[in-house]
């Protein structure tokens, strides 16, 4: 059982857009704490996607977009194409378990 | 960019101790938190616990009576080492520079992972 909780897969068409969603709880992201999101391509260690709630590193393209709303979040993917096809991941920082916390992560098909 | 390389044993016997070693290169150690991630096969990822460049470390609370984390500036590598281990520490195990300070932050970047399997 995750602290963060992502529904386990969401689908969508080439072209369309999909969002993720994080719910947490007042001891995580409901306390103001960040919410950051990795992408996880098959076989391959995550990779940063949004830090800051809303922020691309570079080299990310503008079709991945975070928002952070009271105690949850969402990563919104636009323009879907076929390798976005990955598992996603959103963490924050927990003040109860004084630690980071991870969302058990959503698998996305692309149709 | 810094780059970051996790080794050691692939296989460790039940009740042992697990030792992984990570070694970052293209940067310097000093000045970051450091973190190890973990990803059971088939699961998703959970945080074991980071040290500071200067050693303070924080450890996941459900497994904090068995990891160590500690780093060698020197040799600009950061070690992890997990006790008692059974089959449910069978895991990828990741390390990644992060976050950014004692109340969060993300990781970036992360090395490929290694794979250590618990059994007899």
């Amino acid at each position: 059982q995750s602290v963060l909780t992502q529904p386990p897969s969401v689908s969508g068409a080439p072209g369309q857009r999909v969002t993720i969603s994080c719910t947490g709880s007042s001891s995580n992201i409901g306390a103001g704490y960040d919410v950051h999101w990795y992408q996880q391509l098959p076989g391959t260690a995550p990779k940063l996607l949004i830090y800051g709630n809303s922020n691309r590193p570079s080299g990310v393209p503008d079709r991945f977009s975070g928002s952070k709303s009271g105690t949850s979040a969402s990563l919104a993917i636009t323009g879907l194409q076929a390798d976005d096809e990955a598992d996603y991941y959103c963490q924050s920082y927990d003040s109860s378990l004084r630690g980071s916390v991870f969302g058990g992560g959503t698998k996305l098909t692309v149709l | 960019q810094v780059q970051l390389q996790e080794s050691g044993p692939g296989l460790v016997k039940p009740s042992e101790t697990l030792s992984l070693t990570c070694s970052v290169s293209g940067g310097s150690i000093s000045g970051y938190y450091w973190t190890w991630i973990r990803q059971p096969p088939g699961k998703g990822l959970e945080w074991v616990g980071y040290i500071y460049y200067t050693g303070t470390t924080n450890y996941n609370p459900s497994l904090k009576s068995r990891v160590t984390i500690s780093v060698d500036t020197s040799k600009n590598q950061f070690s992890l080492k997990l006790s008692s281990v059974t089959a449910a520490d069978t895991a990828v195990y990741y390390c990644a520079r992060g976050p950014r300070s004692t109340v969060g932050g993300w990781f970036d970047p992360w090395g490929q992972g290694a794979l250590v399997t618990v059994s007899s």
